[in-house]
Parts: C-alpha cells; sequence; structure tokens
C-alpha cells in the first residue's frame, strides 16, 4: 500500500482479556518494527523482523507479548491477559533492507486503553 | 549500552525566533542519526537524517550536523512558524544490528506562539 496502515486505531478492553494489534507495511519493504509509545514518554522497541523471522526480540516486555509476520507482509501483535500497564500507542514501522538505515515510515498507531 | 539524549522540554518559542533542540548520543561503531517529528494528532515522520561525521541533514529550513567529536545532533532552525509545533524525536540506528534497528531519545515538545 501507500503507507503503513494499522488497525484498529484505538482499541479499549478489560483487563485480562487478550488483544490482537495488526500491521500492513508499504508494499516491498521487508524489514518491519513494533514500538510502545506510553503517555509522555519516548519509544520503546518491541520487536524488529526481516522478512518473516525476527531477529530480535529483546524488546518484548513479558512472555505475555508475542508477534508474527507472515508471507512478508501483514504482521500481528497480540498481547495477552492484559494488564493496565500495557495502556499506550503501539506504533508499527517498515522500511527497505539494505546496508544502510534509511529512516522508517510509521503508521498512525493504536491506541490501547486496559480498563 | 547505545543511547540518545535530548533535552527536556517544553520548548516555547515566539514565531520567528531561532530553535535549538539538543541531542547527543552514546554507540559504538558508527551509527546513522535522524530526527522525526509527530505533529498533534498525526504519526512520527522523518523529518532529516545524517549518515556519516560532517554530514548535514536538512529539511524544512531544518538543519543538523552530525558531529563525531561531541557525538551531537542538534536540531536547528532560523526561524520558527506557529506549524512547526510538534514533538521532535532524536534518533539513532543501532549498528551493532546492522543499522536496522533504531534507538529513540524521550522527544522534545515544541510550542511556537503567534
Amino acid at each position: 500500500g501507500a503507507g503503513v496502515s494499522q488497525s484498529p486505531s484505538n482499541k479499549v478492553t478489560e483487563k485480562g482479556k487478550d488483544v490482537e494489534l495488526r500491521c500492513d507495511p508499504i508494499s516491498g519493504h521487508t524489514a518491519l518494527y513494533w514500538y510502545r509509545q506510553s503517555l509522555g514518554q519516548g519509544l520503546e522497541f518491541l520487536i524488529y523482523f526481516q522478512g518473516n523471522s525476527a531477529p530480535d526480540k529483546s524488546g518484548l516486555p513479558s512472555d505475555r507479548f508475542s508477534a508474527e509476520r507472515t508471507g512478508g507482509s501483514v504482521s500481528t501483535l497480540t498481547i495477552q491477559r492484559t494488564q493496565q500497564e500495557d495502556s499506550a500507542v503501539y506504533l508499527c514501522a517498515s522500511s527497505s533492507s539494505g546496508t544502510e538505515n534509511y529512516g522508517y515510515t510509521f503508521g498512525s498507531g493504536t491506541r490501547l486503553t486496559v480498563v | 549500552g547505545n543511547s540518545v539524549t535530548q533535552m527536556e522540554g517544553p520548548v516555547t518559542l515566539s514565531e520567528e525566533a531561532f530553535l535549538t533542540i539538543n541531542c547527543t548520543y552514546t554507540a559504538t561503531g558508527y551509527p546513522s542519526l535522524f530526527w522525526y517529528v509527530q505533529y498533534p494528532g498525526e504519526g512520527l515522520q522523518l523529518l532529516l537524517k545524517a549518515t556519516k561525521a560532517d554530514d548535514k541533514g536538512s529539511n524544512k529550513g531544518f538543519e543538523a550536523t552530525y558531529r563525531k567529536e561531541t557525538t551531537s545532533f542538534h536540531l536547528e532552525k532560523g526561524s520558527v512558524q506557529v506549524s512547526d509545533s510538534a514533538v521532535y524525536f532524536c534518533a539513532l540506528s543501532d549498528p551493532g544490528t546492522g543499522g536496522f534497528k533504531t534507538i529513540f531519545g524521550a522527544g522534545t515538545r515544541l510550542f511556537v506562539k503567534a
């Protein structure tokens, strides 16, 4: 697509429920990234994909968080048994692969509120 | 580990004032450096970048020079406008990951008054 698309744009869920967040990157971008932005905070790295594999999962906060990417395209971030501290804006970005980082294109994010 | 430190905000300026937002970094190797901007209600956008020492990135009247000797990448604009009000993030690509993972600073909010 023309840009990075994330859905839903807003999600309110009850504590303890599971949620799935979706990211559709720019067509042809092989690298995909998930970040989390809490209120008034910077961006916290969660995970990145190169194709369908995830070389770096170091930012996932706990084993309640998981992510997958299929077909080198769409990615899903799943949070199980949500907690109130999971409330944040979850941002997805993509970039073309290569030997240099040319910068990311970000989606508009999913605002998750756990009540 | 690698990190980015930028000046705390908010920064409040009058229209046509000179802007500097300080950014320093810690990294092994030779990272690329970036400034991203987040306008109210919008997603992050790449503003400018520099890939090696002494490079100057520029866009929309903003500039930043990659200073390896001071490990800095300060953002400057000669005359700000109300429309520049946004949150600005300094960032570096982590060379340890082949250049793909980006580490962001905490962001600096800029308010420009008419």
